[in-house]
């Protein structure tokens, strides 16, 4: 079952930041937080991940709280494309991957 | 570099026939993951599979489904006497092989979208 908490809906206008929470209060210390969207009918895009550093990338930003409990994904600029259900997930690093997605907040942006 | 191709893209079965959904990963990925996604649902893991090996099938029903990923050709979820609740996406993922330590990402295919009559 999903370790995660994120809000099951949001709103965002046009060219402003998104920013999506998720709480992953019971995250350990060789877990992962990634973060994945899913365009309407369409498969998981892979969107950023990270440990404890904050990363960015060509999508987006992800801030990571000092204590880890917590992430923050950011949009910087969205756009009506980005409308998706956005996933939270985390997972120990190494291994396979058995990902787990819950609920997802579902990102509406508005023109 | 070609991604994950899913085959077909949309499938109808009547209750009680099989259905065969069929997954190629990315080329030099050896690892496949199946999910299901129900209406207004989260993906759940189906089945994880090496080349040849069923690695984990702890999300794949008892009864009906099985997968395998031979050594040449896609990878096969069957799906034997289909009925109504099968009804769902399907979607595959692939990740290349020979991870250690440190952090991969899935690459998913667009999905196989099953109805059943």
């Amino acid at each position: 079952d999903a370790k995660t908490t994120q809000p099951t809906s949001m709103d965002c206008a046009e060219g402003r930041a998104a920013n999506l929470p998720c709480n992953h209060s019971t995250i350990s210390g060789n877990e992962y937080v990634y973060w994945y969207r899913q365009i309407h009918s369409q498969g998981p895009q892979y969107i950023i991940h990270g440990l404890k550093n904050n990363e960015t990338n060509e999508m987006a930003s992800l801030i990571i709280t000092e204590d880890r409990k917590s992430s923050t994904l950011i949009l910087p600029h969205a756009t009506l494309r980005d409308t998706a259900v956005y996933y939270c997930i985390v997972r120990p690093s190494g291994g396979y991957q058995k990902v787990t997605f819950g609920i997802g907040t579902k990102l509406q942006v508005i023109p | 570099n070609a991604g994950v191709m899913q085959n077909p893209r949309h499938l109808v079965r009547r209750r009680g026939q099989e259905a065969r959904l069929r997954c190629s990963p990315m080329k030099g990925h050896s690892h496949v993951y199946w999910y299901r996604q129900l209406p207004e649902e989260g993906l759940k893991f189906m089945v994880y599979l090496q080349k040849e090996n069923i690695i984990d099938e702890s999300g794949m029903p008892k009864e009906r489904f099985s997968a395998e990923f031979p050594k040449e050709g896609p990878s096969i979820l069957r799906i034997q006497q289909v009925v109504r609740g099968d009804s769902a996406a399907y979607f595959c993922a692939s990740s290349p092989p020979g991870q250690g330590v440190g952090s991969y990402e899935q690459y998913f295919g667009p999905g196989t979208r099953l109805t059943v009559t």
